[in-house]
């Protein structure tokens, strides 16, 4: 069964700061996608990784994947108020049947100004 | 493009009321899924169809639950009876192939 593992689960830094969070899974993989969650909203798709090496970066919100050590991570410069939200990595296993997209519990950030 | 609606937004029932949340998934997308979230258990997937047709139903919590897809535009999600427990955020997504998922607004469903 695929595990899809996120630390931490919870992040309060100060505005400015940078940080970054880790998202493990334990099977074989070639895509992921991080989403974001404002209380009370909806996920939104902010990042698809479809490779080893994959880099994405939008403001001050960078992805990246290392398929071989089956790791992403999404990291966080100079942040700002705004990034307050839960981000969720998401991972489709290759190995086994069907199209679910398994995902980590969270991690709810909080940035304090 | 409007993106996954589902309606209601919001539901408040009473304990052993029938309830059915609808989606209408984006045009073109072969595969739609109902998630539910919790503060207690996150989220889950309760089930999922491809092409109308219900391919994994493992998530789905008990006999309570029924879900149905008469149409490549159209799926619901029946609880009869509601129980408390099952109030929670219902959420509907859809995708093509295994490209990333949209997701609707969401229902916020309170069962008293």
């Amino acid at each position: 069964e695929l595990k899809v593992e996120q630390n931490p689960l919870f992040l309060s830094m100060q505005e400015g700061k940078n940080y970054t969070i880790y998202c493990n899974y334990s099977t074989t993989s070639d895509r992921l996608y991080w989403y974001r969650q404002d209380p009370g909203k909806s996920l939104e798709s902010l990042f698809v990784l479809l490779s080893n090496g994959a880099v994405k970066q939008e403001g001050r919100l960078m992805a990246s994947l290392d398929t071989k050590a089956r790791l992403s991570t999404l990291h966080i410069t100079a942040a700002v108020h705004d990034l307050s939200a839960t981000y969720f990595c998401a991972v489709y296993p290759l190995m086994e049947y069907g199209n679910k997209l398994v995902f980590g519990a969270g991690t709810i950030l909080r940035v304090k100004s | 493009d409007a993106g996954v609606i589902q309606s209601p937004r919001h539901e408040v029932t009473e304990m052993g009321q029938e309830v059915t949340l609808r989606c209408k998934p984006i045009s073109g997308h072969d595969y739609l899924f109902w998630y539910r979230q919790t503060m207690m258990r996150g989220l889950e997937l309760l089930i999922y169809f491809n092409n109308n047709v219900p391919i994994d139903d493992s998530g789905m919590p008990e006999d309570r639950f029924s879900a149905k897809m008469p149409n490549a535009s159209f799926s619901t999600l029946k609880i009869q009876p509601s129980e408390p427990r099952d109030s929670a955020v219902y959420f509907c997504a859809s995708t093509r192939g295994t490209r990333e998922q949209y997701f609707g607004p969401g229902t916020r469903l309170t069962v008293t």
